[in-house]
């Protein structure tokens, strides 16, 4: 049974600093792994995503990468800013559900940026 | 392109009652994924509809039901509510069924049941 976990759960730094999110998953048969930005109350926006036989994305301010041998993927946020206040969610498409695809998320890492 | 719409943003129900989400996939997508995120949580795969079938569900009770229709739009119908029921319920739709497409989220509706 495939389980994503994020840690940590929250997180909080001053405004410029670097900083990464870690999220592993417990089977490496996943057909890509989507970083997604939740605000409060919303709904998900897409960040990055990234295939199973990609390492790394690239976005702005923001790079994903990914080892499916060691089942892990780490978010970097460059130069930090009060608005990437966010919940960031890690979450890995599964195959071989019944021909569906299935998303299966982390719990997610609440960070705080401090101006 | 349209993006993803839901209806309605909130609502509020009492248990045992029966309440239904709609909600219309970008277009040119034929595939509605449903997915239930109590407070904390990330999103839990309810089940996924591909050109009016159901095509694979998790593990979730009878009482969640769904309906696609044939503009692809889709029904997420959730009877004898329960309290644990209240919850942000998100769907996605994707251009097919397979991983290979990328999957877009709506904005949600915050369901809560007292």
């Amino acid at each position: 049974k495939q389980e994503v976990t994020q840690i940590p759960a929250a997180l909080s730094v001053p405004e410029g600093e670097n900083l990464v999110l870690n999220c592993s998953f417990t089977d490496s048969a996943i057909y890509n792994l989507q970083w997604f930005r939740q605000d409060p109350g919303k709904g998900l926006t897409s960040l990055l995503l990234i295939q199973s036989s990609q390492r790394e994305q690239t976005s702005g301010r923001l790079n994903a990468s990914l080892d499916k041998s060691s089942g892990r993927s780490t978010l970097y946020i460059a130069a930090s800013q009060p608005g990437d206040s966010a919940t960031y969610l890690c979450a890995v498409n599964i195959t071989g559900y019944s021909s569906a695809s299935k998303i299966i998320f982390g719990s997610g890492t609440r960070l705080s940026i401090r101006p | 392109e349209t993006g993803v719409t839901q209806s309605p943003t909130h609502l509020i129900k009492t248990r045992g009652q029966q309440v239904t989400l709609r909600c219309s996939s970008q277009s040119g997508h034929n595939t509605v994924s449903w997915y239930q995120q109590a407070l904390g949580q990330g999103p839990q795969f309810i089940f996924q509809y591909y050109r009016e079938e159901e095509n694979g569900r998790g593990n979730f009770p009878p009482r969640f039901s769904g309906l696609q229709f044939p503009n692809y739009s889709s029904e997420l119908n959730v009877n004898a509510l329960e309290l644990d029921d209240s919850a942000l319920y998100l769907c996605a739709s994707s251009l097919h069924k397979t991983s290979r497409d990328t999957q877009y989220f709506g904005p949600g509706t915050r369901l809560t049941v007292l």
